[in-house]
C-alpha cells in the first residue's frame, strides 16, 4: 500500500538550534512528496514540495527538505528554529490509484523552546 | 494560489441533525477535495468534488452521509447528515491551483470545527 510515515509525534527544539522532522514513504512509481503546517486553529498551508530535480528543496520561512530516494525519506529541515515555528508539520504523497489524490502522514508536532 | 473560505468556522451541533458547510474560492479551480481531521488525528480524504457530476468517496465514505454539491467552479458544500458523536472533527475544503493533478500543491481553508453532542 503507498503510504507516509512520520516517525515522530512530537519533536522539541531549543530556539536557535537545527530541527528535523523525519518523513518516510512508500509509493509505486516516482514520489511526489510535500511538506504542510498546521497553526493552531488555522488551516494547512504548503511549505515546499519535491517533484524531481535537485534532492534539497528550499521552501518557505527557511525550511528545506532532503529527498533520499535510497532510504525512501524526505526529511524536513531549518538551520536555526524559531519558537514561532512550534507548529503541527504534516508530509504528504500524491498518488494514483485511479485519480490522482493526496495522502497524508499522521503529523509531527514541533516545539521551539525560547 | 488561492483564497478559501469556509462557513462556518465552528458549530456545536445535536446528534441526529445534519450540518452543511459551505466552501468558496476566490477563483475558479478544477479540482477540489473534503478533508476531515478528526481530533489529535493527520487528514482523511473523504470525497472529491465534481463540478457538474456526483462526487467521487473515498473508501469509508457515503454520498447518504456526506452529500456534495459542487454547482460551479468557486463553490462547493458538504453536508454531514444524521450526526453523531463520531463526527466530531475538523472538516477542510482544498483545492489544487497551479501545478496540476500530479505536482501541484493543495490550498486549505481554516476548517469546519464541528462538535456533535
Amino acid at each position: 500500500a503507498q503510504s507516509v510515515a512520520q516517525p515522530e509525534d512530537q519533536v522539541n527544539v531549543a530556539e536557535g538550534n537545527p530541527l528535523t522532522v523525519k518523513c518516510t514513504y512508500s509509493v509505486s512509481g516516482n514520489p511526489y512528496l510535500f511538506w504542510y503546517v498546521q497553526y493552531p486553529n488555522r488551516g494547512l498551508q504548503f511549505l515546499l514540495k519535491y517533484i524531481t530535480g535537485d534532492n534539497l528543496v528550499k521552501g518557505s520561512y527557511g525550511f528545506e527538505a532532503e529527498f533520499n530516494k535510497s532510504q525512501t525519506s524526505f526529511h524536513l529541515k531549518k538551520p536555526s528554529a524559531l519558537v514561532s515555528d512550534s507548529a503541527l508539520y504534516f508530509c504528504a504523497v500524491r498518488v494514483n490509484t485511479g485519480g490522482f489524490k493526496t495522502i497524508f502522514g499522521a503529523g509531527t508536532r514541533l516545539f521551539v523552546k525560547a | 494560489s488561492a483564497v478559501i473560505s469556509q462557513k462556518p468556522s465552528r458549530d456545536i451541533c445535536q446528534r441526529g441533525t445534519s450540518l452543511t458547510i459551505q466552501c468558496q474560492v476566490d477563483s475558479q479551480v478544477t479540482m477540489m477535495f473534503w478533508y476531515r481531521q478528526q481530533p489529535g488525528q493527520s487528514l482523511t480524504l473523504i470525497a472529491t468534488a465534481n463540478q457538474g457530476s456526483e462526487a467521487t468517496y473515498e473508501s469509508g465514505f457515503v454520498i447518504d452521509k456526506f452529500p456534495i454539491s459542487r454547482p460551479n467552479l468557486t463553490f462547493s458544500t458538504l453536508t454531514v447528515s444524521n450526526m453523531s458523536p463520531e463526527d466530531s472533527s475538523i472538516y477542510l475544503c482544498s483545492v489544487l491551483t497551479s501545478g496540476g493533478p500530479i505536482t501541484g500543491e493543495l490550498f486549505f481553508g481554516e476548517g469546519s470545527r464541528l462538535t456533535v453532542l
